[in-house]
Formats: C-alpha cells, sequence, structure tokens
C-alpha cells in the first residue's frame, strides 16, 4: 500500500475556478502534514503546513481528517500562476522523514 | 530569504565512478536532508542528518551512498560506484529545530545527475 495516495489529474480548471485536491496515508501514527507545490522540473516548495484544525492561508484551505486519513487541498480565485503539480506530504513512521504523494496536475486556462 | 543552495546544478558521470553532491542548508537549521527524484516519479527519501550523524535512511540508501558534513556550512551526499538507475534529480533539505515533525522542510533547486 502507497503511504500517500493522491489523484494524479491532470484538472484543467478555467481562471477564476474553485479546485480542490484531495490525498490519504496509510500511516495512522503520522503527526505532520503539508501541501508544496512543484512546477516543471523545479525543487518542492512549501505551499502550507495543514493543522488538525483546519487553516487558510489567502486563497488557499488545507482540511485534515484524521480519522480517515484524509488531507484536502482547496483553491479559490485559480490563477494562471497556480498551474503547478501539487504535493501531498505526510511525515513517515521516524520524525524526520517525509512520504510524497506523486502530486497532482493542475493546469489553470485563461 | 534564506534558501538551501546545491551545485552542481548538473552532474555527469559514466557508470562506476564516484560522484559527490554538495549543499549548502539554511544557516540556523539543524536538520538535513537528501530526497532523490526519479524524471517522471514522485520525491522519495533517502537520509535525515543530525548532530553530525544519520537519524534516518530509507531502503535506497544503501553501502553505495554516504553523507557528510566536512565543515559547519556543507552538507554533502556521496555516490561510490554509480548506476545507471541512480540517474535521477536530488534534492537537499533543510528544517529548523524539530526536524520534519512541525517543522517544514526546506529544498534546494537540485542536482540533476546523469549517469552513462
Amino acid at each position: 500500500r502507497k503511504e500517500v495516495e493522491q489523484d494524479p489529474g491532470p484538472f484543467n480548471v478555467p481562471e477564476g475556478a474553485t479546485v480542490a485536491f484531495n490525498c490519504t496515508y496509510s500511516n495512522s501514527a503520522s503527526q505532520s502534514f503539508f501541501w508544496y507545490r512543484q512546477d516543471c522540473r523545479k525543487e518542492p516548495k512549501l505551499l502550507m503546513s495543514v493543522y488538525s484544525s483546519g487553516n487558510e492561508d489567502g486563497r488557499f484551505t488545507a482540511q485534515l481528517n484524521r480519522a480517515s486519513q484524509y488531507i484536502s487541498l482547496l483553491i479559490r480565485d485559480s490563477k494562471l500562476s497556480d498551474s503547478a503539480t501539487y504535493l501531498c506530504v505526510v511525515n513517515g513512521n521516524g520524525a524526520n522523514n517525509l512520504f510524497f504523494g506523486t502530486g497532482t496536475r493542475l493546469t489553470v486556462i485563461p | 530569504e534564506p534558501e538551501v543552495t546545491q551545485t552542481p546544478s548538473h552532474q555527469v558521470t559514466q557508470m562506476g565512478q564516484e560522484v559527490i553532491l554538495r549543499c549548502v542548508p539554511i544557516s540556523n537549521h539543524l536538520y538535513f536532508y537528501w530526497y532523490r527524484q526519479i524524471l517522471g516519479q514522485k520525491v522519495e527519501f533517502l537520509v535525515s542528518f543530525y548532530n553530525n550523524e544519520i537519524s534516518e535512511k530509507s531502503e535506497i540508501f544503501d553501502d553505495q551512498f554516504s553523507v557528510e558534513r566536512p565543515d559547519g556550512s556543507n552538507f554533502t551526499l556521496k555516490i561510490r560506484s554509480t548506476k545507471l538507475e541512480d540517474s535521477a534529480m536530488y534534492f537537499c533539505a533543510s528544517s529548523g529545530d524539530r526536524g520534519a515533525l512541525r517543522q517544514p522542510q526546506h529544498f534546494g533547486d537540485g542536482t540533476r545527475l546523469s549517469i552513462l
């Protein structure tokens, strides 16, 4: 079973649309959750940490459901610059390694 | 904004040769990591390093791999005898005083390793 599973997409949405990505993780002991974005052939860049109570950063909202081992990311009012691959990331059994999902590809269309 | 820097950006090496990838983590960070990403695949954890020793490593990180912090700023990944399947993008990352738990890792822009 994969540690982190994501729908690979692609998601093609018009500018201004709202889009949601989901992710599930297998290790119930995981305690740290993040969304990163990765542009083509670039490094992963932190988008936001995900907290148990849910959190928002501008147009981005992240939710965590520990019981279902499920993480979500909502992007409102999509911009062209949001086009990227969004990586769901969870810490592993130890404290110091991260497991990455394969990513969900988003393309925002003018 | 402080950043993780990696050199070289691209390394081409003959199979069987040794290669050293270099990283300068963010200066006040205490935890250092190496990851790799084979083209078209997900990012995979290799190793974490804290207090001058390996704290965790994955199955990928076998005897051919080693890490070192030779001075107060550099963090290196050595592959002793490279194989074709070592071709990948290698990312260095660092995080603050609580490791990956609770604190996000910041990634360098990677070294693309091509084995011929």
